[in-house]
């Protein structure tokens, strides 16, 4: 199963770009990148996801590394509202062909004024 | 609006009282999960369940059980619960996250359920 590896924490000034990285070494082809973040105890909340080309929404920026072992998660000009826990997860299929699912234990950004 | 809910928001109860934790999505989604989240462990799955009669184990179902009788609803069973179950739960639908054409679906998670076994 392809495992990620994230920093347990950052600090980011409020309207900079906050840089968040995240290793998947044994990433295999088929396996998208999904990012979701939590805030205080919420339910997660899907930011962004892809496969080999970086993505845009109007969230943030998905740039993942042409040989895929990581990626990182921009969020261009962070707000106090985005200080939250950032979770990078990959998809894996299981042997009977359906979807696992695992959150690490994330990255804890903290935005600040 | 589209959502996740689930009930109770917050238990309080005793060690062996069995209880149930509901989970229902209006979405119309095959797969559906439980999770529970603990302090420096993140988000560990629970169960997951493909479609309607269709779930299997997660990372961490000891203790539990599901069962998935309609689509729209996945309860979350706890026969005895213990304290070690003591946690925050989080239910979550996806339109298909099960065969390869679903692997660019993402989950909708509900609000969690608080649960403390004493």
């Amino acid at each position: 199963d392809a495992k990620t590896t994230q920093p347990p924490s950052m600090d980011c000034a409020e309207g900079r770009a906050a840089n968040l990285p995240c290793n998947h070494s044994t990433i295999s082809g088929n396996e998208y990148v999904y990012w979701y973040r939590q805030i205080h105890s919420q339910g997660p909340q899907y930011i962004i996801h892809g496969l080999k080309n970086n993505e845009t929404n109007e969230m943030a920026s998905l740039i993942i590394t042409e040989d895929r072992k990581s990626s990182t998660l921009i969020l261009p000009h962070a707000t106090l509202r985005d200080t939250a826990v950032y979770y990078c997860i990959v998809r894996v299929l299981t042997s009977g062909g359906y979807q696992k699912v695992t959150f690490g234990t994330g990255t804890k950004l903290q935005v600040i004024p | 609006e589209a959502q996740v809910t689930q009930n109770p928001r917050y238990l309080i109860t005793v060690t062996g009282k069995k209880l149930t934790v509901t989970c229902s999505q209006n979405m119309n989604h095959e797969y559906m999960s439980w999770y529970r989240q603990d302090p420096g462990l993140g988000l560990r799955q629970i169960y997951y369940s493909m479609n309607v009669e269709v779930t299997d184990k997660g990372d961490v179902p000891e203790g539990y059980k599901v069962s998935r009788k309609e689509k729209r609803n996945f309860p979350l069973i706890l026969e005895s619960p213990s304290p070690n179950q003591t946690s925050l739960y989080f239910c979550a639908s996806s339109p298909d996250l099960g065969r390869l054409a679903g692997l660019q679906e993402t989950q909708y998670f509900g609000p969690g359920t608080r649960l403390l076994v004493l």
